[in-house]
């Protein structure tokens, strides 16, 4: 009953390195985001997307890329990491008409 | 812009006690979540709550939506320590699953 899982679970980075964050759900469900986390600021939402091959721009998209290529799968692409990428990543899954979302477990992030 | 503020953002409460965390949202939306999470934990849904008027209870957390108001309240009722958490409200911004969150309320309950 695995549900949403992210990976890895902690990470450190060095200003301007490259990393993808993961994040697959057994659930089949089409709707997939990603948020950020930051003290004081709730969840901000990242990239989204509503089924495979189709992905979107949330509040907070600059320095991130998304793709959809399966159903299961939405990673999150940091091309050139900053401190100000640090932050607690989130990805979250809900089918559409479908009244609970699902959040993964959680990326811990630091660039230094 | 969809726009979702809580207050308060912190809460310390004595055991015992009864308060209310209020969700406010600036334009309409069909359903408004209630989150729970602990420190260094994803979040655990409480309710989702999706018309005007609805109202949904666990234990001692009472859930409620006023549309027109585009006001949620989470009531507590009789705080324990274990409701120390930081709780969230957050508003479904229409197709794609988009959340937007309240800032967060920090609840401490001491005995």
């Amino acid at each position: 009953n695995a549900g949403v899982t992210q990976t890895p679970k902690f990470q450190v980075l060095k200003t301007g390195q490259s990393m993808t964050l993961q994040c697959a759900q057994d659930m089949n469900h089409e709707y997939m985001s990603w948020y950020r986390q930051d003290p004081g600021m709730g969840l901000r939402l990242i990239h989204y997307s509503v089924g495979a091959g189709i992905t979107d721009q949330g509040e907070v998209p600059n320095g991130y890329n998304v793709s959809r290529s399966t159903t299961e799968d939405f990673p999150l692409r940091l091309l050139s990491a900053a401190p100000s990428q640090t932050s607690v990543y989130f990805c979250a899954s809900r089918q559409p008409g479908g009244t609970e979302a699902f959040f993964g477990q959680g990326t811990r992030l630091t660039v230094v | 812009e969809l726009k979702v503020e809580q207050n308060p953002l912190f809460l310390s409460m004595q055991e015992g006690k009864n308060y209310t965390i209020y969700c406010n949202y600036s334009t309409t939306s069909d359903r408004l979540y209630w989150y729970r999470q602990d420190p260094g934990k994803s979040l655990e849904s409480l309710f989702v709550l999706l018309s005007n008027g609805a109202v949904k209870q666990e234990g001692r957390l009472m859930a409620s939506l006023d549309t027109k108001a585009r006001l949620s309240t989470l009531h507590i009722t009789a705080a324990v320590h274990d409701l120390s958490a930081t709780y969230f409200c957050a508003v479904d911004k229409g197709q794609g699953g988009k959340l937007i969150f309240g800032q967060g309320t920090e609840l401490s309950v001491k005995p």
